[in-house]
Formats: C-alpha cells, structure tokens, sequence
C-alpha cells in the first residue's frame, strides 16, 4: 500500500523557518502530483500547494495565505517531497499532511507548532 | 479563487437513516481536459482525512456502497443510504480543478 511518512515538525517562534519532510513508498513517485494540506487545532481542512511532477513540468501552485512564505520542491531520486516554510505566523499552526494530489493517499501528519 | 460551501454544516442523523450533504462552488470544476475534479473526504476523530469519493461519483477501493456521490458543474452531493455508527465523523469536499480547495466540512454526529 501507497505510503507517506511526514516529518521535521516542532516549535518554531513567529518570524522563523522550518523545512517539512515528506517519505514516499510504494508507489511510483516520480509520476505523482503531490500536495501539502494543514489543519489548525480544532479547525477544517485546507490546501497549502502542489507541485506536478517534472513530466507535467514540476511547477507549484500555493494557496495565498502561503504565497511568498512557503515553497514546496521534491526529490525524485529519493522519493521526497517538501515544504520549506519562512516567516511563520501563529496562524501557520497545525498538522501538516503531505498527499498525493487528488488526496487518494495521506501521510499521518506533522505539528508545527509556531508559539513565542 | 474557488470558493467552496458545503451545507450542512452540522448533520445529526439516526442510525439506518440517510444522509445529504451538499457542496457548491463559486465556479463550474468542469476541466479542460473534460473532467470534473471534485472529491469527497471522511475524517473520523482523531484520524487522517480518508478519500471516499474522486470525481464526483467514483467510489474509492474499500469505501461501501452506502456512500455516493452525484452533481455537475457548480452543484455536488454526497449521500449515505442508511448511516452507521461508524460514519460519525467530519465530511469534506475538495475540489483540484482550479488549484484545490476545501469546503468548510461537515459534522455528522448520531441523534
């Protein structure tokens, strides 16, 4: 079964970065459109970007509150994808799940946690 | 952006009842490439979000039958036929056509 595995959530203070790491197995990663999504504590889900796969171009796409902050890059030879996050905000806490881009599969999620 | 609004956003069902929900977007999902991106999600506490439906009417593998869903252009519907104890839990559509966004969920909890 398709697999991703998030990681490199923690504490960061407002104003700083953080990189999000996402594992993919099992499945053919290099042909995958591929999509961060969060969830702030006790809240809905919503879109963060995606990023096609070099075939389709490898070009990202980024919700606005993200625009400018945040840029999703993926690794084909090493089945990774990630979300490097600048200039947080509190408003940027939440889990962080990586999903492959029609949401088929999702990973257990990451807490990025953006607190003074 | 497309805007996405589901109603309800509060369900209370009894079980073996059925259940609607609805999703509209601000603008027709309908793609160039003749598909209509819009999907259908389950998250039941304390878990990952699961896909239930892709493509407006697709079942997902291992999703049952009493899940299904309908709709074109702007107007979409997810529909339980008899609601188990199971189904508790918050709905959402999503729609990849114009980037993707989410609608707002819903919660659909046993009377």
């Amino acid at each position: 079964e398709v697999q991703l595995v998030e990681s490199g959530g923690g504490l960061v203070k407002p104003g700083g970065s953080l990189r999000l790491s996402c594992e993919a197995s099992r499945f053919t990663f290099s042909d995958a459109w591929m999509s961060w999504v969060r969830q702030a504590p006790g809240k809905g889900l919503e879109w963060v970007g995606r990023i096609r796969s070099k075939t389709d171009g490898g070009t990202t796409e980024y919700a606005a509150p993200v625009k400018g902050r945040f840029s999703i890059s993926r690794d084909d030879s090493k089945n990774t994808l990630y979300l490097q996050m600048n200039s947080l905000k509190t408003e940027d806490t939440g889990v962080y799940y990586c999903i492959t881009a029609g949401g088929g599969r999702w990973g257990q999620g990451t807490l990025v946690t953006v607190s003074s | 952006d497309v805007v996405m609004t589901q109603s309800p956003l509060s369900l209370p069902v009894t079980l073996g009842q059925p259940a609607s929900i609805s999703c509209r977007s601000s603008q027709s999902l309908v793609s160039s490439d003749g598909n209509t991106y819009l999907n259908w999600f389950q998250q039941r506490p304390g878990q990952s979000p699961r896909r239930l439906i892709y493509k407006v009417s697709n079942r997902d593998s291992g999703v049952p039958d009493r899940f299904s869903g309908s709709g074109s252009g702007t107007d979409f519907t997810l529909k339980i036929s008899r609601v188990e104890a199971e189904d508790v839990g918050v709905y959402y559509c999503m729609q990849g056509t114009h980037s993707s966004t989410f609608g707002q969920g819903t919660k659909l909890e046993i009377k």
